[in-house]
């Protein structure tokens, strides 16, 4: 069963640090990999999306990382501000040969930056 | 700006009614999803559609159906609802099955 982990669950940060959060995926054949934020009570919002020869994308203070050999990724912060405050959600497409690509979603991690 | 938008952010509903849940979205996209979100399960797909009355089983439609009359708008109906059904409900739209998803702000519905 395809399955997409993320870690750490939760996370509290002061503003103005920097941050990591990791996602990793079993899916197979992969296809490609975004991030997502999702405000509270909100619906999630595309930060990235990475293919398989990507190994770096950047949208502002988020860069994500990809290595597909090990299917791993992780999204980057730098410099965090209060805004972004919201849970970050790792999302996998599998490859399928009919044209429908199923998509698993990891159950996102929760950041908090406090001032 | 492109949007999705459901009709309502919060909906409290009584065991065994029937609820329709709207979705509608401007940007002429053809694939609409339906998705629940529950804490500690991310989101799960119900129902998804590629194309005006077609629809496509996710990995949990059992107690839901969808509608698809026209383009801009996909449906999700509880025929009966059930106190199991609380959650989060999240719509979604892409222009193209491998693309990425533009997703409304959600309907949190309480069954009671």
């Amino acid at each position: 069963k395809n399955q997409v982990e993320q870690s750490p669950q939760s996370l509290i940060i002061l503003e103005g640090k920097n941050c990591t959060l990791q996602c990793n995926y079993t899916v197979s054949p992969f296809s490609n990999l975004r991030w997502y934020k999702q405000d509270t009570g909100r619906g999630p919002v595309s930060l990235t999306i990475m293919t398989f020869s990507e190994n770096t994308k950047s949208n502002g203070r988020y860069t994500a990382t990809l290595d597909a050999d090990t299917k791993q990724s992780s999204l980057h912060i730098t410099a965090s501000q209060l805004s972004d405050s919201a849970s970050y959600i790792c999302v996998v497409s599998e490859r399928d040969s009919g044209g429908y690509q199923k998509v698993t979603f990891g159950t996102g991690t929760k950041l908090q930056v406090i001032p | 700006d492109v949007k999705v938008t459901q009709s309502s952010r919060y909906l409290v509903k009584r065991t065994g009614e029937k609820v329709f849940l709207e979705c509608v979205q401007d940007m002429d996209h053809e694939n609409m999803f339906w998705y629940r979100q529950d804490p500690g399960l991310g989101l799960r797909l119900i129902y998804f559609s590629y194309d005006v009355k077609m629809k496509e089983k996710g990995d949990i439609p059992e107690g839901y159906s969808v509608s698809r009359e026209k383009k801009e708008r996909f449906s999700l109906i509880l025929e009966s609802a059930s106190t199991n059904q609380t959650s989060m409900y999240l719509c979604a739209s892409s222009r193209q099955l491998n693309y990425g998803y533009t997703f409304g702000s959600g309907t949190r519905l309480t069954v009671v």
